[in-house]
Formats: structure tokens, sequence, C-alpha cells
């Protein structure tokens, strides 16, 4: 149990275009959502978390009208990364949590989306 | 965001070499500690969840330490092998409504055979 998919595993896609990137939990219903990204040698670096109906919390420095993060419902949060430029090339993860029905709080995470702007 | 400490950032070692990494971290308004394991090209899996101090848990040759006064925590790996190679990350979990973490840069294990 615990599957969390996420969509595409790799998208390029050229400068000033948006491209959106879908995290679903398979499984269980996730009451909150997570979104991080990873640079290059470092670990991962928590963007924003959304629980479903409400809009998303995010981390300071992160811009959210860039960053635009939907939780339409209890299996599907999508991030969409608008208008991209080379310095959004990463590599952006998702994970999804179900408190108080999973022991501790675990994050069931997604095998994360590879983005390349060209 | 949280100054989350682990040390070393990486490590080689034979197979059958037993091993440990640290994780440091603020020690006020503790809830819990995360380890996760992230293997390449995998989704990073959680290993423990850690709530007391003093806490120890153990999972196959894995096993965990917890001490919450001064804020660390240790992994051990009892007789390494190569699908022991992962990068171990830590998280501390400070009880938030949005159960945020805030995770450390991880110790890079590789166990060569």
């Amino acid at each position: 149990g615990a599957v969390v998919s996420q969509h595409p595993s790799r998208v390029i896609c050229k400068s000033g275009t948006s491209v959106k990137i879908e995290c679903r939990s398979l499984d269980f219903q996730a009451t909150t959502m997570f979104w991080y990204r990873q640079f290059p040698k470092k670990s991962l670096m928590l963007m924003a978390t959304s629980n479903e109906g409400s809009k998303a919390t995010y981390e300071q420095g992160v811009e959210k009208d860039k960053f635009l993060i939907n939780h339409a419902s209890l299996t599907l949060s999508t991030l969409t990364v608008t208008s991209a430029h080379p310095e959004d090339s990463s590599f952006y993860i998702c994970s999804a949590s179900s408190h108080g029905v999973w022991e501790g709080r675990e994050q069931y995470f997604g095998p994360g989306t590879r983005l390349t702007v060209t | 965001i949280l100054n989350v400490e682990q040390s070393p950032q990486s490590l080689h070692v034979q197979e059958g070499d037993s091993t440990n990494f640290t994780c440091s971290f603020p020690s006020s308004n503790f809830y819990a500690l995360h380890w996760y394991r992230w293997e390449t090209a995998k989704s990073p899996e959680a290993l423990f969840v850690m709530t007391l101090n003093g806490d120890e848990k153990k999972k196959g040759r894995i096993s965990a330490t917890l001490n919450t006064k001064e804020g660390y925590s240790y992994l051990y790996i009892k007789g390494s092998q190569p699908e022991d190679s992962a990068t171990y990350l830590c998280a501390p979990d400070r009880g938030s409504t949005l159960g945020r973490l805030y995770f450390g840069r991880g110790t890079q294990l590789t166990v060569w055979p």
C-alpha cells in the first residue's frame, strides 16, 4: 500500500511555456500533499504544502505565482510551472500523507519528475 | 526552515562492514524524527519515525537511536550489503498541523562488493 505516482517522469519544454506535473495517491486518500525540489548535490527542498480543497502553503522564497499548486481531490495534486525558464530546470518530487491513519505521519513519495527547460 | 545536519556527506564501505551516520537537528519543539532511504531511480522510502528520547528502532540490519535532548539521531547498518547503497535522509518533525518536513542533505552510502 501507500503508492504515489507522478506524471510525467521527464519533460522538456521551451522557455516561456508552462508545464503541469501530476501527483496521485493510488491506494489511499491523501489529506496533505507536499512538493519538493532537488537542486544538484543537495537535498529535498520543501516548496509547498497543499491540503485538499484549500490554498497551498508556500515556503519562504517560493513564488506562488510561478509554481501553481492545485489539490483538487484527496488523490490528486498538480504543480504547474508557469512561464518556465532554464533556471527552473530541476527534479521535482511530490509526497502524500494521511495524518491519523498511517502511524507516525510518514510521507509517501512519488518517483519524481525531471524538468528541463530549453 | 530548520538547520538539519547530516554527516558524513558520503561514505564508501566494503560489503560486510558495519557503518553509522549522524543526523543533528534543533532540539526545541521536537515532535518526531523521520529517516528515509532513497535509492537511485526509486522513490524515497520511509525507514523509521521516532518520537521518544532514548528510542531505538530496528528493521532488519538497520537500526536507529534518538536523543531528543541534545538533538541527534544515529543510523546504524550492520554487515552492509550492496543493496544498502542509497542516500539516507533525516528530517525532524515539529508536529505542525501540516506535517511539514525539512530534510537534511543526506548521507550517500556506497557499499562495494
